[in-house]
Parts: C-alpha cells; structure tokens; sequence
C-alpha cells in the first residue's frame, strides 16, 4: 500500500525568501503524485500533479515540484513567497491500480513580512 | 459550476447521538470520496465509491461509522454513538473519472464537534 510522509509540521520563512517542503512517499511502481493546498477557512485546492514524462512540474502561484524516483521525494518549491502563501500543504500519493488518494499529515506555511 | 456542497458546515453533538453527513458531489463525477482531518492527523481516507462498484471501505475507523450513495450522487456518512475522539472536519470529495490522473475536487468539509 501507498503512504506518504511531510517530515516538517510547521515551516516560517520570510516573505520574498525560497521555499522547500519535504515529501517522501512508498509506492512499489511509479506513483500519481500531488500537492494540495488548503489556505485558512478555504476548501483544499490543487497546485500540481506528476503523472509521467518531465519530473519537475509547474503548478499554480508559482509553485513547482520536482519527483526524484532515487529518493522517493516529491518536494514542493517557490523562489520567492507572499505572505498569501500561508497555508497548510499536502502532498499525496495515488496509485496506478488503486483511486484511492492518500495523503500526508500536511505542512503548515507561515510567512513573516 | 457548482462544487462540491457539504452539509452542515457545522454539527454539536453530545456524546452516544447519531450524526449524519451529506455530500453532494459535482454533477456527473463518478468517484465519490470521504477524509477525516483531525489535527495533527492530516487527511484520514475513510471511504471511496466508484459508480456500481462496492465502496472502498478500508479507512473506517470503526463498525460505527457507515456511508451510503444513493443513485450514483448524493452520498451520507453516519456515525453512530460519536465519541468525543471522532470530532474533526469531514471532507467529501469527488473525481470525474476512475484513474488516478484526474484530480479530486473538495467541498469545504463539515466540522463535527462531539461534546
């Protein structure tokens, strides 16, 4: 079975600063993988998904991920945060023969001006 | 369109009182899904239908938690007897399509509060 690990709870960063939250997931084949983003009193939000082909994938407000199969990772970046960027993130795993999406504990964002 | 619609938004319950959630999935979305985001826990898969085929029921933490889906679309999840352990947010998503490579849309959840 599919599982995903966000070893960081709770991140600070300074506006304008980079940014790189940690995904680590455990799938025997190639995985569907997921970032989600759920900002404060809001549904959670898709930023971008990897399914195939290039490995780093470009998502919505500036986000990219890179899916590295030697370390098992899937970690998100910006280069430069808002202070809109403070929010709860989570990264999810899927499987090719399975729907069923699961996801990590989450990574809460917040940004210092 | 219209999203995923989840009702309540809110639910106070005391303790050993039966609740019922409802989930409206976007029009003509096959996948129907349920999470449990407790703090600290992430989002908690509880269970997953597919159009005719039997749900997925390998996330419900227990024999008194039960989900219906009535014609293909609306679903309810009940908990019988809550527990104070079981308030969290419920979220209710739905897919159009099987395979994965089709994203979940979520509703804004339902906030159970077992006192």
């Amino acid at each position: 079975a599919q599982s995903v690990t966000q070893p960081d709870i709770h991140i600070t960063v300074s506006e304008g600063a980079s940014l790189e939250l940690r995904c680590n997931y455990s799938y025997g084949a190639t995985p569907y993988l997921f970032w989600y983003v759920q900002s404060p009193g809001q549904g959670l939000q898709l930023l971008l998904k990897y399914f195939s082909g290039d490995t780093l994938v470009q998502g919505i407000k500036g986000f990219e991920a890179e899916f590295k199969r030697s370390q098992s990772s899937f970690n998100l970046r910006k280069p430069s945060v808002h202070w809109s960027d403070a929010a709860e993130y989570f990264c999810a795993v899927g499987a090719g023969n399975t729907d069923k999406l699961i996801f990590g504990t989450g990574t809460r964002l917040q940004v210092f001006p | 369109g219209a999203g995923v619609s989840q009702s309540p938004s809110n639910k106070v319950t005391e303790k050993g009182k039966d609740v019922e959630l409802r989930c409206d999935p976007i029009s003509g979305h096959t996948a129907l899904y349920w999470y449990r985001q407790s703090l600290g826990q992430g989002l908690e898969f509880l269970i997953y239908f597919q159009g005719n085929s039997a749900p997925d029921k390998s996330g419900l933490p227990s024999d008194r938690f039960s989900a219906e889906r009535t014609g293909g679309s609306v679903s309810t999840l009940t908990i019988q007897r809550t527990q104070q352990e079981d308030s969290a947010v419920y979220l209710c998503a739905s897919r159009s399509s099987t395979g994965t490579n089709s994203p979940l849309h979520f509703g804004n959840g339902t906030r159970l509060t077992v006192t």
